[in-house]
């Protein structure tokens, strides 16, 4: 069963841009989350989609949004990129039931912001 | 608010046994989960605890006290490939997964 992917894996972008970044889950996973990574923060929760529906959110501003498909592939978009945007964005699926709690985490895409 | 700590950093020989410690504040509580990270991978999943007590998974052990917000992961039989980051999170309300900075492990010779 091929596992999390995410693309793409580097991205380099400057201050003010917007970016897409993309996860495609385990085949048959309805939950994505996706999480920021930082050598100050450490892993930080951004949302969660299950079902095309955001079921949870963190505590970061609305320049940070995303989306699900029907096939649960997810994007998370990044507008009005500021330096402090770079890091390591990682998503991660679950079957996304009740009882439902192991999370697999794709590779992540590495962002910089310059 | 909602806080999680573990110690920054440890080192242990191969061979050893080795305890890292997490205590957690949130807000609800559905569970903890052990991540390990290996420099410049995605975190892997290794333990969940639920109910108090420990859960024993090969060298691999984890134990949850609830009443005292706490739990440690304890491995066996270190080995060098045991070297990685390793972060404790906490299911919260809403199902919201909260994570610690993470422990970075150093397995000597």
């Amino acid at each position: 069963k091929a596992g999390v992917t995410q693309t793409p894996r580097y991205l380099i972008k400057t201050r003010g841009q917007q970016v897409t970044l993309s996860c495609s889950p385990i085949s048959g996973h309805r939950s994505v989350s996706w999480y920021q990574q930082t050598p100050g923060q450490g892993l930080q929760f951004l949302f969660e989609y299950f079902s095309e529906t955001q079921r949870n959110k963190g505590n970061f501003p609305g320049r940070f949004s995303g989306r699900q498909f029907s096939n649960s592939r997810s994007e998370m978009n990044v507008s009005t990129l500021e330096l402090g945007d770079s890091a390591l964005y990682l998503c991660a699926s679950s079957l996304g039931g009740v009882s439902s709690y192991e999370q697999y985490f794709g590779p992540g895409t590495r962002l910089t912001v310059t | 608010g909602q806080n999680i700590d573990q110690p920054t950093e440890m080192t242990a020989t191969e061979g050893a046994i080795v305890q890292i410690n997490c205590t957690y504040q949130t807000s609800g509580f559905n569970g903890l989960f052990w991540y390990q990270q290996h420099a410049g991978e995605a975190p892997t999943f290794l333990s969940y605890n639920v109910l108090d007590g420990l859960e024993e998974k090969g060298r691999f052990s984890s134990f949850l006290s609830r009443s005292k917000g706490y739990s440690y992961l304890l491995l066996k039989e270190l080995q060098m490939k045991d070297s990685a980051s390793y972060l404790c999170a906490v299911r919260g309300q809403g199902g919201k997964l909260i994570f610690g900075q993470g422990t970075e492990l150093s397995v000597k010779p």
